[in-house]
Order: structure tokens, then sequence, then C-alpha cells
């Protein structure tokens, strides 16, 4: 398997523009998470996804941000308009369910920078 | 607020010596604990979980859980360099929900 795969992998826009990050989870996982990590705030999650259905999205800072999942194999996390202070690098990750143990399995991630 | 707290490091070990890593949680309710490995620049890979108090043991890695202080530590015995890293602690709550902290940074001496 070629493991979660996001693109892009560096995006560099100018303030006020539409970014759309998009990931594509490991096969067969039914949750899927968007994370974003700063310096300053370490790795928060943003939102989370189980079978297609948002679960979770209190860690969405602000209305501009917006998640989606259409099938299995894809979500986008769109930032519309984007400010500087969103720059930071966002991790998708996916997981099955193994009760307790749920190992994430994190992407590259997209490099982020919004100038 | 559920909170994970680490100490950021950066911690600083010789090559061969204990590296400890430790981490508390603020909610009691805590299922499962993880330790996260992220080396620069890279996505962040797990190296050890636990749910049980106790010791649990993988090869050079040690994880340590007590629920009653709301502690969990990683060990690392005969640290390398390649060893160094920054090392998440997750905490999974109710449902699929995990708080990460903000990690502590680990460097091995050679």
């Amino acid at each position: 398997d070629a493991g979660v795969i996001q693109s892009p992998r560096h995006e560099v826009t100018e303030m006020g523009q539409e970014v759309t990050l998009r990931c594509k989870p490991i096969s067969g996982h039914d949750y899927l998470f968007w994370y974003r990590q700063t310096m300053m705030r370490g790795l928060e999650l943003l939102i989370y996804f189980n079978n297609n259905v948002p679960i979770d999205d209190s860690g969405m800072p602000e209305d501009r941000f917006s998640a989606k999942m259409p099938n299995a194999s894809f979500s986008t996390l769109k930032i519309q308009p984007s400010e500087p202070r969103d720059s930071a690098v966002y991790f998708c990750a996916s997981s099955f369910d193994r009760g307790r143990v749920n190992e994430q399995f994190f992407g590259p991630g997209t490099r982020l920078t919004v100038l | 607020q559920k909170e994970v707290e680490q100490n950021s490091g950066p911690l600083s070990v010789p090559e061969g010596a204990i590296a400890s890593l430790n981490c508390t949680y603020s909610d009691r309710g805590s299922q499962s604990f993880f330790w996260y490995r992220q080396y620069s620049g890279k996505s962040p890979e797990l190296i050890m979980f636990i749910y049980s108090n106790g010791d649990k043991e993988d090869g050079r890695f040690t994880a340590q859980l007590n629920k009653a202080s709301q502690y969990v530590s990683l060990l690392i015995r005969d640290s390398q360099p390649s060893d160094s890293a920054t090392y998440l602690c997750a905490v999974k709550y109710g449902g699929f929900k995990t708080i990460f902290g903000a990690g502590t940074r680990l460097f091995v001496k050679a």
C-alpha cells in the first residue's frame, strides 16, 4: 500500500486566496483525521471522519475552514479566505477501529505558507 | 479542556544511555496512550502504545503508565544517534479523538 497520500506537498499563496488540501487515506481505513502543526501550538486535531461522516469538528478554528469527505478514498480541507496565521504543516492521517488501540498513519503533510 | 503536557526539552543524552521522556494528562477518562516519533521535516510515526497500568516493553523501548497519577513515560535504552527526534505523547479519549502533547526533542550525542 502507498500509505496516506497528500497533495500538494508545498503550497505558497497570498492572503485572501482559497487553498484546498487533498488527502487519500489508506484503503480499508474508516477513520480520517486532519491535523495542523505549528511550532507554537504543536499538533492540533482539526476534524475527524468515520465512514465519510464528520464526527468531531470542534478543532476547526474558524468558519474559513471547511472539510469534506465525499467518499472513502478522498478528503479535502479548504481554507477560504486564507490568512498568514494559517501558515503551518497540515497532516492527514487514517486509521481503522481496533478497539482501544487505533494507530494513526500519517501522510507526509502539506506545508502551507500564506504571504 | 483536555490537556497533554510534555517537557519541550531539548533532552540531551550520550549514546548508550537511557533516555526518559515524560507526559502527564488531565482527563481521568483517558483510555489509551501512544508515543509517536517525529523526525525533523517528517510525519509522526507510532512507536509504542499502552492502555493498562504498568510497563510494556518492545525492544529498546519501554512505556510506563500510571493512571492514578495520570502519568505516562517512555524509556529508550541504549540510546542511539538515530533516536534523535521529537517524541509526541498522545492520549485517546472517548470515540476516536486523540490529543497530542507538544513533544519533547531528544538529542543523542555520539
